[in-house]
């Protein structure tokens, strides 16, 4: 079992859809973080949980909300996106914010 | 200023050689860094992390601190064409309300049988 599990794999949704990204990690870490990775563009930082608490939200459209229930777990709700909004979506955790951050295999998300 | 640069590439390395990926950072205060491999349509997967001034070893792998310089390079030596992939300079930057992981922009390499 990988430390970092993201579900689903490919997601294709209309821009009227609500669907949620699902991140679990079995790592026992205590800071989550969402990335947006679009081509040829670096990694961009969305959201950053520690303890659970929202310490970081870069600046991202209302049209992604971030939810984080418990230290193991981490989703990112959907609604309403555009196509430009069609990347990869990369989950990781690491011990404290300052540390290593191991990723999930990321959601592809394909906006139509 | 971007927080954290790398030349984009390609890089083309014959197999065989050492394969040197540089990165700078424009934040004094940044403590942690990282390199990450990423294959094409893969998830980054971490390959070396430094704290302190200097050279850390791992394998085939070679990470080097310079603070006073603010630079951050990769070795990669005996070069095989399984290593050819995206690499990811990261630097955690500091902010007023705490901190975040910051990416560069990636360097791809290419190594040639």
């Amino acid at each position: 079992e990988t430390g970092v599990t993201q579900t689903p794999r490919h997601l294709v949704m209309g821009m009227t859809n609500k669907k949620s990204l699902k991140c679990e990690q079995h790592l026992g870490h205590n800071a989550m973080y969402w990335y947006k990775q679009s081509a040829k563009k670096p990694l961009e930082l969305m959201f950053v949980y520690s303890l659970e608490e929202r310490v970081e939200n870069n600046s991202v459209p209302s049209r992604f909300s971030p939810e984080c229930p418990n230290s193991s777990h981490l989703f990112l709700h959907l609604h309403t996106l555009q196509p430009e909004d069609s990347a990869l979506y990369l989950c990781a955790s690491s011990h404290t914010e300052n540390t290593e951050a191991f990723f999930g295999q990321g959601t592809r998300l394909t906006v139509v | 200023q971007k927080e954290v640069e790398q030349n984009s590439g390609p890089l083309s390395v014959p197999e065989g050689a050492i394969a040197s990926l540089n990165c700078t950072y424009s934040d004094r205060g940044s403590q942690s860094f990282f390199w990450y491999r990423q294959y094409s349509g893969k998830s980054p997967e971490l390959i070396m992390s430094i704290y302190s001034n200097g050279d850390k070893e791992d394998g085939r792998f070679t990470a080097q601190l310079n603070k006073a310089s603010q630079y951050v390079s990769l070795l990669i030596r005996d070069s095989q064409p399984s290593d050819s992939a995206t690499y990811l300079c990261a630097a955690f930057v500091y902010y007023n309300q705490g901190g975040k992981l910051i990416f560069g922009q990636g360097t791809e390499l290419s190594v040639k049988p």
